[in-house]
């Protein structure tokens, strides 16, 4: 079974440019998310898909950040401008369910923004 | 959710027991212990989870203290390929709960 695939998985960027990240879940799983890990801490969630919903989207900074989750399956992660601040990596995760117990990451997009 | 404590870094000689401690003196009565996993350069990976018995798996077991208030993740022979950050979570139940991950413990079993 394939796992979650993110691509690109190194991204470097001046600042003020957009980036975009991809993911594509494990097939079947109705549930996405993307986590925001910056260096020596745990991931944060961002958003949250059921579907194509966005069901939490509360700590998604609505300012520079989007996503898109438009068929139900695979998402797409956008930053218009990317800022210093923004060097992390992004990863993409997803269950069959919101309550499943397991969710499964993907190995993440590293950014640098110079 | 509530929030755990733990030790930030921990080692272990390989072929041993690794015994990983978390302390969760807030959980609450329907609140999940859940430990996942990350090695260097990829995502986080579920480990076990438990309420309130006790929880073996083919890669760990999860001791939960009677009162709840703290666990034990055991990886019962620990390999050089077990060294990560291991997160210990608390987790209710339902679609709207979230994984909140802390700083988690560094793991390094040595040869």
């Amino acid at each position: 079974e394939a796992g979650v695939v993110q691509s690109p998985r190194y991204k470097i960027i001046e600042k003020k440019q957009p980036v975009a990240f991809w993911c594509n879940p494990i097939s079947g799983h109705n549930t996405l998310y993307w986590y925001l890990q910056n260096l020596g801490q745990g991931p944060e969630l961002l958003i949250r898909y059921e579907n194509e919903e966005a069901v939490d989207d509360s700590q998604l900074p609505k300012d520079r950040f989007s996503a898109e989750r438009l068929k139900g399956v695979d998402s797409t992660l956008k930053i218009q401008p990317a800022e210093l601040g923004d060097s992390a990596v992004y990863l993409c995760a997803s269950s069959l369910e919101g309550s499943s117990y397991e969710q499964y990451f993907g190995p993440g997009t590293r950014l640098t923004v110079t | 959710d509530a929030k755990t404590t733990q030790p930030p870094s921990m080692d272990c000689a390989e072929g041993r027991a690794a015994n990983l401690p978390c302390n969760h003196s807030t959980i609450s009565g329907n609140e999940y212990v859940y430990w996942y996993r990350q090695i260097h350069s990829q995502g986080p990976q579920y480990i076990i989870h438990g309420l309130k018995n006790n929880e073996t798996n083919e890669m760990a077991s999860l001791i939960i203290t009677e009162d709840r208030k703290s666990s034990t993740l055991i990886l019962p022979h620990a390999t050089l390929r077990d060294t990560a950050v291991y997160y210990c979570i608390v987790r209710g139940t339902g679609a709207n709960s979230k994984l909140t991950f802390g700083k988690g413990i560094t793991l390094s079993v040595r040869p």
